[in-house]
């Protein structure tokens, strides 16, 4: 069974850092991409970003809104990706979720959802 | 980016009676492989999203049969058949066709 399990989620000011933790199980974790989106009740469902698999390069791509200040990496030999946010501001406040699409040639259905992470930035 | 808007915000209906939500983009959503990247998600409270439709029409695992997806280019439709209880939440329509992908505003479905 596919099983996406997040941590990290707190309270911090402004200014500050976090990093989110996903921990994959159920499946190679190594074969997939693995994107980043959140959601508040300003903005919606927002994308933030994602990491290729290491076998298409490992590149990432990050959302206008977060680009510069976040940054997405993995770990395959754990089965984790993180989500490390830096310069956080209020409006980065949001439920953190991190997914995992459908095939592992690409990223674009997102088939398994993480419960998702509160991050709340305030002074 | 492109635009995702869905049509109604929220839908009251009765148990039992279909349901149909509509999302249309600001651009075509034709893939250069040929694929068209529209995925319908459906948020219960207090859980993640769910993906219910994939590329227009191919329902996920485990979903029912009740729930199916149509369209093309940049008109698409969800329909519940006949909705039941457990139907209750917020929908929404998304597009991987370009990045960034975006997300229609949500539809709320509630029971009359």
């Amino acid at each position: 069974e596919v099983q996406m399990v997040q941590s990290g989620g707190d309270l911090v000011q402004p200014g500050r850092s976090l990093r989110l933790s996903c921990i994959a199980s159920g499946f190679t974790f190594s074969d997939y991409d693995v994107s980043w989106v959140r959601q508040s009740p300003e903005k919606g469902l927002e994308w933030v970003g994602f990491i290729r698999a290491k076998a298409s390069g490992g590149a990432t791509e990050y959302a206008a809104s977060v680009k510069g200040r976040f940054t997405i990496s993995r770990d395959d030999s754990k089965s984790i990706a993180y989500l490390q946010m830096n310069s956080l501001k209020i409006e980065d406040t949001a439920v953190y979720y991190c997914l995992r699409p459908l095939y592992s040639a690409g990223w674009r259905v997102p088939a398994y959802w993480g419960p998702g992470t509160l991050v709340t930035v305030s002074s | 980016d492109i635009v995702m808007t869905q049509t109604p915000l929220s839908s009251p209906v009765t148990l039992g009676q279909p349901a149909s939500i509509s999302c249309r983009s600001s651009q075509s959503l034709v893939h250069s492989d040929g694929n068209t990247y529209l995925s319908w998600l459906q948020q219960r409270p207090g859980q993640p999203p769910r993906l219910l439709i994939y590329k227009i029409s191919n329902r996920f695992s485990g979903v029912p049969d009740r729930f199916s997806g149509s369209g093309a280019g940049t008109d698409f439709t969800l329909k519940i058949s006949r909705v039941e209880a457990e139907d209750v939440g917020v929908y929404y329509c998304m597009q991987a066709t370009q990045s960034p992908q975006t997300f229609g505003q949500g539809t709320k479905l509630e029971i009359k």
